[in-house]
């Protein structure tokens, strides 16, 4: 029972247009939402994050919106760089401390 | 700047053998946690550290044992290893999950044949 879904594996976006990541939950009791990127032979780094009682949080070219309605939210990275070619990691903390995340979504910007 | 660091990053062993990873941060964080990786499942949670001398686990426990003497110090053991455990294994620590996260180390790469 995956808490918290990215149904796309990949995405390929063009050098300077928008890319945008998906992310649904199924628990309502998330109180914050996070946004990890790992390059190849890494380990994932924090990237953005957002509060459940906001619905935007950006931060220079990354934008994090939230749907709590619709339990989703996205990410929104304008404009796309060659270097954002990653694996992004949505994540979902609970009041435990804990980190639920999800499957992951491979990004490649194309040059 | 060492942040996280996880020894060793890669292993090969066989079915039935024994290892021990080892995870140390040297960021006086409070909170340690052991996940794996497997391609399309993301990263799950295995065991965890909410302070020196303290373990809880996570969503996929079994077969896995931790331990934390020390606080900076992370144990992930595998008693038996299965085929099964092969995966990519992270560590991570934080102070708190408020809006920050975790900080990982680089992973261990473990193949069990």
């Amino acid at each position: 029972d995956q808490q918290v879904k990215q149904n796309s594996p990949s995405l390929s976006v063009q050098e300077g247009r928008i890319s945008i990541l998906n992310c649904d939950y199924t628990n309502s009791m998330f109180d914050y939402f996070l946004w990890y990127k790992k390059y190849p032979a890494e380990g994932p780094t924090f990237l953005i994050s957002i509060s459940s009682i906001k619905d935007k949080n950006e931060d220079g070219r990354f934008t994090v919106f939230l749907n709590k309605s619709a339990k989703h939210l996205s990410l929104h990275i304008v404009p796309s760089q060659p270097g954002d070619s990653a694996v992004y990691f949505c994540a979902a903390n609970n009041a435990g401390n804990m980190l639920t995340f999800g499957g992951g979504t491979r990004l490649m910007v194309k040059p | 700047n060492a942040g996280v660091t996880q020894t060793p990053k890669f292993r090969v062993l066989k079915t039935g053998q024994s290892m021990t990873l080892l995870c140390a941060q040297d960021m006086n964080h409070e909170y340690m946690y052991w996940y794996r990786q497997d391609p399309g499942m993301g990263l799950r949670l295995i065991h965890y550290s909410v302070g020196e001398g303290t373990t809880a686990k996570g969503e996929v426990p079994d077969g896995y044992n931790v331990s934390r003497l020390k606080k900076q110090n992370f144990l992930l053991g595998l008693e038996s290893a299965a085929p099964s455990q092969t995966s990519v294994y992270f560590c991570a620590s934080s102070y708190w999950t408020g809006g920050y996260g975790y900080t990982f180390g680089s992973g261990t790469r473990l193949t069990v044949v």
